[in-house]
């Protein structure tokens, strides 16, 4: 079945350090990925959703500076937490859409970042 | 906006018992409804929905019924197994799935034998 890959799984860096975490569609072209933020005992909580050469939409109070989300590919998001700090360790998701409507999206296996 | 309300968890139950997770939802419109889960270091994976009132979801002996009435979409199962054990959450979608989505917090369930 359709598999989506995120990169890395972990990671753990000082505040002030920009990280970027990848989202890759393997066996499928996403013309939308959706980026997810997860804080510990809470619901996902939808950040962006990325359109495929175009501009990311952000949900609201979601910084867009600080949460920079680029979809230069059909297989490929990436999500850069710029100068990251402690309020910035969380658990973040994407998800994949197929663009059949009776098709699921398919998420990643999530990325923990957390800040020193 | 759309909200999804799930049953705190963590849920431990023995082996062969029966499951109820609740849920119910507020949207406008029409939404669709999913049940996933999350076993242990592994993503979410679709486990079932339904897309309109009174459809019945169901996969893996898991069964959901979208009831519009008193919109909720409670997960159930009758007899659970150990590998059953993992993070459920409840979501809806405005859209079929395939548009974002609105999750609940999410229900540990451990099943021990």
């Amino acid at each position: 079945g359709a598999v989506v890959s995120q990169h890395p799984s972990w990671v753990i860096c000082k505040s002030g350090t920009s990280v970027k975490i990848e989202c890759r569609s393997l066996d499928f072209q996403a013309t939308t990925m959706f980026w997810y933020r997860q804080f510990p005992k809470q619901s996902l909580m939808l950040m962006a959703t990325s359109n495929e050469g175009s501009k990311a939409t952000y949900e609201q109070g979601v910084e867009k500076d600080k949460f920079l989300i680029n979809h230069a590919s059909l297989t490929l998001s990436t999500l850069t937490v710029t100068s990251a700090h402690p309020e910035d360790s969380s658990f973040y998701i994407c998800s994949a859409n197929t663009g059949y409507s009776n098709q699921p999206q398919h998420f990643g296996d999530g990325t923990r970042l957390s800040i020193l | 906006g759309d909200s999804v309300t799930q049953m705190e968890g963590p849920v431990t139950l023995s082996e062969e018992a029966f499951l109820t997770i609740n849920c119910t939802y507020t949207a406008t419109g029409y939404p669709s409804l999913f049940w996933y889960v999350q076993y242990p270091g592994e993503g979410l994976q679709l486990l079932l929905k339904a897309t309109k009132a009174d459809d019945k979801g169901s996969n893996k002996g898991f069964e959901a019924t979208y009831r519009k009435e008193t919109t909720s979409f409670h997960l159930e199962k009758g007899s659970v197994q150990v590998s059953d054990s993992a993070v459920y959450f409840c979501a809806l979608s405005d859209r079929g799935g395939n548009e974002k989505l609105t999750f609940g917090t999410g229900t540990r369930l451990t099943i021990i034998p």
